[in-house]
């Protein structure tokens, strides 16, 4: 079993739709999390990183974390044709261990 | 503000030919400093991390190495490049104890 599980997609979602994106994970010891957002032929860029459980928010994007499921969520609001992109989560046991990378979930909207 | 540059963006390599990759980031000191690999629809996998001038840990053995000859420049490098070498690497830095932010990447192409 793999540490950290994504749903690859591809997804794809009407512009203005609310996009939920999720990771489950197996290690309870993780706790800071992380999405990146990685544009085609581009390096992935930092969107959330949050602490423990409970949610953070940040404009139209949202993280949601559970720890009691092990399950994380990244929620964006009013998408965007411009969110189109390949999502990858990530998690830590402390902020100087080994980050773990989901694979990504591919997400496309459509205008 | 913290910038980090990778060269070339694309490379065509022979198997069997050396290879050599160059990160440099700017605007920050002792940064730790990584390289990853992201193969066509699969996740990030670690390959490198430094600390520090000099000081490398290997994730993955293979066929690849790397240096850090200054602060903030890290060079990933092969003697001989094998098939299994195509992919997309990706330097990363981070503070000691935060999260990694990204290159633009190099897109390998081993024939």
């Amino acid at each position: 079993q793999k540490e950290v599980e994504q749903d690859p997609g591809p997804l794809s979602v009407p512009e203005g739709a609310i996009v939920s994106l999720n990771c489950t994970y197996s290690n309870s010891a993780f706790q800071y999390f992380m999405w990146y957002r990685q544009y085609s032929r581009k390096g992935p860029e930092l969107l959330m990183y949050t602490y423990s459980s409970g949610n953070k928010e940040d404009g139209r994007f949202t993280a949601q974390v559970d720890k009691s499921s092990k399950y994380i969520s990244l929620f964006i609001r009013d998408s965007q044709p411009s969110d189109s992109a390949t999502y990858l989560c990530a998690m830590t046991y402390s902020s100087a261990s080994k980050i773990i990378f989901g694979s990504g979930t591919r997400l496309s909207i459509r205008p | 503000s913290q910038t980090i540059h990778q060269w070339p963006a694309t490379l065509v390599q022979p198997v069997g030919s050396p290879l050599s990759l160059e990160c440099t980031v700017e605007g920050t000191s002792n940064p730790n400093l990584y390289w990853y690999r992201q193969a066509a629809g699969r996740g990030l996998q670690l390959l490198f991390y430094s600390v520090g001038i000099g000081q490398i840990s290997s994730e993955v053995p293979q066929n690849l190495s790397a240096s850090r000859p200054q602060d903030r420049q890290f060079i990933l490098s092969s003697k001989k490049l094998l098939l299994s070498d195509s992919g997309f690497y990706l330097c990363a830095w981070s503070l000691p104890t935060g999260t990694p932010y990204f290159g633009p990447g190099t897109r390998l192409l081993v024939l």
